[in-house]
Order: structure tokens, then sequence, then C-alpha cells
């Protein structure tokens, strides 16, 4: 099992609807969560991080379910400037592992 | 804001020659890594660094080593360069519990 999974898509979406994705990750002692974006043949740049309260940030919310092992991230109203890969990000540090986990992210492609 | 900088964005080099790929980062960090990004197999980690001269391997050092002789630097070093090296290699600082951030990226081709 990965650990942490993504769906890769793509998601189709037209431009101004609502697109969530999910992520599940494995160790259960995870602390730090996060959304990073990647754009075609750029580097991943951090998006937000994810709390366990839950956040938002303009159009974008975060959610933690720590109990299933899951964060999610939510696009309202898309753009065209969304598309882009998503990726889910959680630390492994009671593993001694200092590199954060990658996922191998989801494919957003926003439609005019 | 973040400063983490690869010495080059395109790079070509025969199979056989040494290579050398530089990381410098501008926060002080005492953590960087090294990753490969090849397409449907996601970010690689490749070694990472959490003090001057300290390295640890990651989940795939084979055919590469690394050096950081100062806490601002590190290098990735392909010892003898093959095709299967052709990938684009990120250096990110960071990590732990807190975000990583990454350079531009260097997009390595190997003949």
């Amino acid at each position: 099992r990965k650990e942490v999974e993504q769906d890769p898509g793509p998601f189709n979406v037209p431009e101004g609807a609502t697109v969530a994705f999910n992520c599940t990750y494995s160790n259960s002692a995870s602390q730090s969560f996060f959304w990073y974006r990647q754009d075609c043949r750029k580097e991943p740049k951090l998006l937000m991080s994810v709390y366990s309260s839950g956040n938002e940030d303009g159009r974008f919310t975060a959610q933690l379910n720590r109990a299933s092992q899951y964060i999610s991230l939510l696009i309202r109203d898309s753009k065209l400037s969304d598309s882009a890969t998503y990726l889910c990000v959680v630390n492994m540090w009671d593993t001694g592992r200092r590199a954060l986990t990658f996922g191998s992210g989801t494919r957003l492609q926003v439609q005019p | 804001d973040v400063k983490v900088t690869q010495s080059s964005r395109y790079l070509v080099k025969r199979t056989g020659e040494k290579v050398f790929l530089e990381c410098v980062q501008d926060m002080d960090h005492e953590n960087m890594f090294w990753y490969r990004q090849d397409p449907g197999l996601g970010l690689r980690l490749i070694y990472f660094s959490y003090d001057v001269k300290m390295k640890e391997k990651g989940d795939i050092p084979e055919g590469y080593s690394v050096s950081r002789e100062k806490k601002e630097r590190f290098s990735l070093i392909l010892e003898s360069a093959s095709t299967n090296q052709t990938s684009m290699y990120l250096c990110a600082i960071g990590g732990g519990d807190q975000p990583q951030h990454f350079g531009d990226g260097t997009r390595l081709s190997i003949l």
C-alpha cells in the first residue's frame, strides 16, 4: 500500500465549477499535512497547510479526517489558472523521516 | 521569501560523465533534500542532509552521492551518468513538521 494515495485524474471541470480531491495516508501518527500545486514542468509550490479543524484560503478549503486518515481539498469557482497537478503531502516524523512524503498528484484541467 | 537556487535549469551530459548538480539556500535551514521526478512515478527522494557533512540515503540513492561542506550548499553527484538518470532533479529545504520549499529544478538529459 502506498504511504500517500491520490486519484491521478484527470479531473476535467468547466470554469466556475466546484471540485474536490481526496487523499489517504497510511501512517496514523502523521502530524503535518499540506497541499502543494505543481504546474507543468515547474517545481511543486506550497498551496496550503491543513489544520485539524479545517481551514480556508479564499476559494480553497482543506479538511483533515484523522479517524479515516484522509485529507481533502475543495476548490470553489474554478478558474482556468487552477489547472495544475495537486499533490497531497504528509509528514512521517515518528519514523525519523525528515523528508515529507508526497502523493503522486491529482491532475486538474479547468475548461472554458 | 524562501530562496532555493539550483545551478542549472537545463543540462545535457554524456553517458559516463561525472555530473554535479548544485543547490544553494538562503534560509539557514538544517535540512536539505534531493529528489528526482519522472512521469508516472512522482517525487522520489534520493538523499538528504540534516547538517554540514551529514547525509542519509533516501529511497533511490544508487548511482548518486552528495556533498554538504557548507550549510547553505548541497550538491548531488552522478558518479558515472547513465541514460536512466535522465530526469527532473529538484532540491528542497525544510521538512520535519514544516513545509518543504523547492528550487526551480534541473532538467538533466544524459545522451
